[in-house]
This record gives C-alpha cells, structure tokens and sequence, in this order.
C-alpha cells in the first residue's frame, strides 16, 4: 500500500538556520509528489510538486525538494529559515493516474527559535 | 481568482444535530474532495468527486456522513446526527491537473 513517512514529528531551529524536513514514500509507480504547509487556523497551501523532469523543484516562498529515486525521499529544504515559516508540513504523494488522490504524511511541527 | 470557499468556518452544534458544511471549488476544477483533520488521525480523505459524480467515498466514516455535488461549484458534507466525536477541522479541496487546493476548513465541535 502506497504510505508516506515522515520521520521528524517536531524539528526546532533558529532563525536565519538552514532547514531540511525529510519525507520518504512507498509507491510503485513513478511518483506525484508534493509539499503542503499548514499554519495554526489555516488551510494547507501548495508549496512545491513534481511529477517529472527535473529532480530538483522550486517552489514558493524559497523552498526547494529534490526528488531521490533510489532513496524514495523526497526532501524539503530552505537555505535560510524566517520566524513566518514557522508551522507544521506535510509530504503527500499522489497514487492515483494524474495524482487525483493524495496520501499524506503525519506532518513535522516546524518551531522557530529567535 | 477566489480560492476553495467553505462555510461556516466555524460551528458548535449539540449530539443528535444535523451539521452541514459547504464547500464551494476552484472554478473550473473537475475534481473536489473532503478531508477531516484531527490531532489524533491527521488528515484523513472522506471521500471526492469527479465531474459532480462520487468516486471513491471508502473514507467515510459511517452512515451518518454524506456529500453530495449537484453541479460543479457546490458541494456539501452532511453529518446526521452528530456526536461529539465528529469534533474536528473539515477541509474541501479541488483540483484540475493534480496539485490539490484547499479551503480554510470549517472548524466543527459537537458538544
């Protein structure tokens, strides 16, 4: 069964800090992959997607995944943290032709320190 | 042009009430979907539609939950009669070519 993995349920760092949230998946077909950000009393907003081609994904707000095959991860990152990143993330994956059905990650709480 | 749109975004209702939740989609997206998100079991997908048509409704949780879609910019989520475990955020969601946008919930508690 098709299941995301997100190892760190709370990851704390200071502003300015380079940041890497970590997300595995298990699928057997080529991947949707996406990253959605949740802040307190919000939607989830769509912050990156791949579905093919580069392996490297830009997305808003200066985040970037890289899409690793062989290590069936697909990590988020941000070179430097702002106090508004602060929220929780979450890793889903579309398993379903044209990725019409999302699973998702139990997400990982993201805490800015000053 | 307007996200997913979905009221109320707040309602406290008693047990044994009838709860409905309204979901209005991303013009032009042929795909809608319910989610419930709880502390306990994340985000959990209740069931979608595709074209107004119900596709997959293997995550509702029992009988006394039901959506409808009657055309393409309406959908509602009924819970009759609620208890106080249906407590939790209740997202819409819609989508064209995959990436799924959501609304801002409707955050329901049922004393």
């Amino acid at each position: 069964a098709q299941s995301v993995t997100q190892p760190d349920i709370h990851i704390t760092v200071s502003e300015g800090a380079s940041l890497e949230l970590r997300c595995n998946y298990s699928y057997g077909a080529t991947p949707y992959l996406f990253w959605y950000v949740q802040s307190p009393g919000q939607g989830l907003q769509l912050l990156l997607k791949y579905f093919s081609g580069d392996t490297l994904v830009q997305g808003i707000k200066g985040f970037e995944a890289e899409f690793k095959r062989s290590q069936s991860s697909f990590n988020l990152r941000k070179p430097s943290v702002h106090w508004s990143d602060a929220a929780e993330y979450f890793c889903a994956v579309g398993v379903i032709q044209g990725a019409q059905k999302l699973v998702f990650g139990q997400g990982t709480r993201l805490t800015i320190n000053p | 042009d307007a996200g997913v749109i979905q009221s109320p975004r707040h309602e406290v209702t008693e047990m044994g009430q009838e709860v409905t939740l309204r979901c209005k989609p991303i013009s032009g997206h042929d795909y809608l979907f319910w989610y419930r998100q709880t502390m306990m079991r994340g985000l959990e997908l209740l069931i979608y539609f595709n074209n107004n048509v119900p596709i997959d409704d293997s995550g509702m949780p029992e009988d006394r939950f039901s959506a409808k879609m009657p055309n393409a910019s309406f959908s509602t989520l009924k819970i009759q009669p609620s208890e106080p475990r249906d407590s939790a955020v209740y997202f819409c969601a819609s989508s064209r070519t995959g990436a799924q946008y959501f609304g801002p919930g409707t955050r329901l508690t049922v004393t």
